[in-house]
C-alpha cells in the first residue's frame, strides 16, 4: 500500500544534540513534500516544505530537511536542538496537485535540558 | 497564523447522538479540509471542499458528512457518533502554492 512511513515514534534527546528524523513514501510521480510540528497542546505548523529545485530546503528555527529522490526518503535535520524543540513532528506528502495530503504516523522529540 | 477557526473547542457527547463542527475562514480560500488525528495514525483525511456545495471523500469518510454553503465555512457532520469517532479534529485551508494551514483542532469525546 502507499503510505508514508515514520522511522522513530519517540525520540529523546538531550539540549545540543544533532536531529534527524526519517520520513520515507512510496508514491511514485511528482509529489510536494513536507514538514508540520505539532508543540504540546497547539495545531499543526508547516516547519518547512519541497516542490521542487534545490533538494536541501530549510525551513523556520534552524530546521532543514533533503530530499533524496533515489531512496524515497525527505528527512528532517537540526544541528543543535532546544528544549523548545519538544514537540511531534509529521512529515507529509501530497499529491494530486495538493488536495490530499497524507501524513506520516509521526514523531514526538522530547528534549532534555 | 491562517485565519481559521473552529467551534466547538471541545466538545463531550454520547454515542448515537448528532454532532456538527465547524470550520470559518476569513482569508476566502477555495479549498477547505477536515482531518481527524489518533496517535499511531499521524493526520487523516475526512472530506475536503473545492467550492461552495463542492466536496469529495478522504480516506476516513465512513461515518462523516460534509456541507459547504458559503466559502467561508465548512462543516462536518457525524451523523450518530461512535466511540471510535472520539478524536482530534482538524480543519484546514490551501493557499498557494499548493500548502495547507491548519485551524486550533476540535477535542471530540464520545462516551
Amino acid at each position: 500500500a502507499q503510505s508514508v512511513s515514520q522511522h522513530n515514534h519517540h525520540v529523546i534527546l538531550s539540549e545540543a544534540a544533532s536531529l534527524e528524523l526519517g520520513c520515507n513514501y512510496s508514491y511514485g510521480g511528482t509529489v510536494n513534500l513536507f514538514w508540520y510540528v505539532q508543540y504540546p497542546g497547539q495545531h499543526l505548523q508547516l516547519l518547512l516544505k519541497y516542490f521542487s529545485g534545490d533538494p536541501l530546503v530549510k525551513g523556520i528555527k534552524g530546521f532543514e530537511a533533503e530530499f533524496i529522490k533515489s531512496k524515497f526518503s525527505f528527512n528532517l535535520r537540526k544541528p543543535s536542538v532546544q528544549w523548545s524543540d519538544t514537540a511531534e513532528y509529521f512529515c507529509a506528502v501530497g499529491r494530486e496537485y495538493g488536495n490530499k495530503l497524507v501524513f506520516g504516523a509521526g514523531t514526538i522529540l522530547r528534549v532534555k535540558s | 497564523d491562517a485565519g481559521i477557526t473552529q467551534s466547538p473547542r471541545h466538545k463531550v457527547t454520547e454515542t448515537g447522538t448528532p454532532v456538527t463542527l465547524r470550520c470559518h475562514q476569513t482569508e476566502n480560500h477555495r479549498y477547505m479540509y477536515w482531518y481527524r488525528q489518533d496517535p499511531g495514525h499521524g493526520l487523516r483525511l475526512i472530506h475536503y471542499s473545492y467550492g461552495v456545495k463542492d466536496t469529495d471523500k478522504g480516506e476516513v469518510s465512513d461515518g462523516y458528512s460534509v456541507s459547504r454553503s458559503k466559502t467561508e465555512d465548512f462543516l462536518l457532520t457525524l451523523e450518530s457518533a461512535t466511540s471510535s469517532q472520539t478524536s482530534v479534529y482538524f480543519c484546514a485551508i490551501r493557499r498557494d502554492p499548493d500548502t495547507q494551514y491548519f485551524g486550533p483542532g476540535t477535542r471530540l469525546t464520545v462516551l
